[in-house]
């Protein structure tokens, strides 16, 4: 079926490092995409966004990459501080079929050691 | 500038229990959504809606009933709580689609 998941369920950085947290899709019609942030006990943040029409978008120390071909995109934080700590996810909108569904992948738990 | 506001932030239910949870946003946004989020797990979207009087479902939902008779409220109803729908809730918003959503800090709800 249709999904948004995630490669690997925890990441672990030094502080100081840059971290790569991945999400696949499966759903081709895809074309907006959201990094969010979830830190413990507290609602999901937003970070960045990219639309189908891009291959990347920089923010504050954060960079998503998008590849359509493989239905891939990343979330690159760069310099990670014990701050970053937090679940991580991507979000998907599938606006143009089925405007208004921001479908949600599984999550990647980024753990900054200092 | 308030942003979501869920209520309540705790909540035990009895099993055949019925209860509402509020959703409200003060920024004038037009989508507004339910998401469940199980332990370890992402947010399953319930329901949605892209504007007063409008709602569809999503990926997850069976037990629970919403309206949107303004574009500040969407409340979600349990008619019959069951331990399956133990869960934290989220309520978010948006301006349209293709915007980012802001959250709510949600409702942990136990069903004994």
């Amino acid at each position: 079926g249709e999904s948004v998941g995630l490669h690997l369920p925890t990441l672990s950085v030094q502080e100081g490092d840059n971290s790569i947290i991945n999400c696949a899709y499966s759903n081709s019609a895809s074309d907006y995409f959201i990094w969010y942030k979830q830190e413990s006990g507290k609602g999901p943040q937003f970070i960045i966004d990219i639309r189908s029409n891009m291959d990347k978008r920089q923010g504050q120390r954060v960079t998503v990459l998008l590849n359509k071909t493989v239905k891939h995109l990343s979330l690159q934080i760069a310099a990670t501080q014990p701050g970053d700590s937090a679940v991580y996810f991507c979000a998907e909108n599938r606006g143009s079929s089925n405007t208004g569904k921001l479908i949600f992948g599984q999550g990647t738990t980024l753990q900054v050691k200092p | 500038n308030a942003g979501v506001t869920q209520t309540p932030k705790f909540r035990i239910l009895k099993i055949g229990q019925s209860m509402t949870l509020q959703c409200t946003q003060d920024m004038n946004h037009n989508y507004m959504y339910w998401y469940r989020q199980d332990p370890g797990m992402g947010l399953k979207l319930i329901y949605y809606s892209v504007g007063a009087g409008i709602t569809d479902k999503g990926e997850v939902p069976n037990g629970y009933n919403v309206s949107r008779s303004t574009t500040e409220d969407f409340p979600l109803r349990l008619e019959l709580a069951a331990p399956s729908q133990t869960s934290v809730y989220f309520c978010a918003s948006s301006y349209i689609d293709y915007t980012e959503a802001f959250f709510g800090q949600g409702t942990r709800l136990t069903v004994v």
